[in-house]
């Protein structure tokens, strides 16, 4: 198993523009989570999904969106993009809800110019 | 609202001496904590968690209701332990999960 898999690995992208990262769980993992780490900070929660209904939310502006599919993997949408958006966009999958390990991706360097 | 302080931003300590890793919670309800670790060129991944009152590669974290800590600690370090390591606190009632991370500690173990 290749494990949580995001993409893409990096991005650029201009200020008003809007961006969709992508994540597949781990198999058999039926949650996912997206976080926003910048430098020098933990990840800060953002979403989590889970049986594709959104279960938690983070202190995140409407402009932050996701969606989870059939198959379980999760798309996070972010629309009039910021210069303060640019930051590591950390995926993570778990089998269920509560009290279970989180399984991280590499995340999706996000650059805004 | 809950939160995770971890004070020190980096600790260095040299091999086989003792490490603590500091973290405080803030949280009125009964809490679920972690411990998150980030090795060089590696992904996050879980190091251990209160409930399942394990010890992983030597480290031990005892949750401290009193005092809201939840410290980790390992008698002798050794230099593949130097790596970050995040605390983390997990809310999860009905439809309102939270998780949220110390903004972690970089620990150095020298030779």
């Amino acid at each position: 198993d290749a494990g949580v898999t995001q993409s893409p690995t990096h991005l650029i992208k201009t200020r008003g523009q809007h961006v969709t990262l992508r994540c597949s769980p781990i198999s058999g993992h039926k949650s996912v989570s997206w976080y926003q780490q910048v430098l020098g900070q933990g990840p800060q929660f953002i979403f989590q999904y889970y049986e594709k209904e959104e279960r938690g939310r983070g202190n995140f502006p409407d402009r932050f969106s996701a969606r989870q599919f059939p198959n379980y993997s999760s798309e996070l949408n972010v629309n009039a993009l910021l210069l303060g958006d640019s930051a590591l966009y950390l995926c993570a999958s778990s089998f269920g809800l509560g009290n279970q390990p989180q399984h991280f991706g590499d995340g999706t360097r996000l650059s805004i110019l | 609202a809950q939160r995770v302080t971890q004070p020190e931003k980096l600790l260095s300590v040299f091999k086989g001496a003792p490490v603590e890793l500091k973290c405080n919670y803030s949280y009125s309800g009964s809490p679920e904590l972690f411990w998150y670790v980030q090795y060089s060129r590696q992904r996050l991944q879980l190091l251990l968690r209160h409930i399942s009152r394990e010890s992983i590669k030597g480290f031990t974290a005892d949750l401290n209701k009193g005092e809201t800590s939840f410290h980790l600690k390992k008698p002798f370090a050794q230099e593949e332990d130097s790596a970050m390591y995040y605390c983390a606190l997990e809310f999860s009632g009905g439809s309102n999960y939270k998780l949220t991370f110390g903004k972690g500690t970089l620990l150095t173990v020298n030779p």
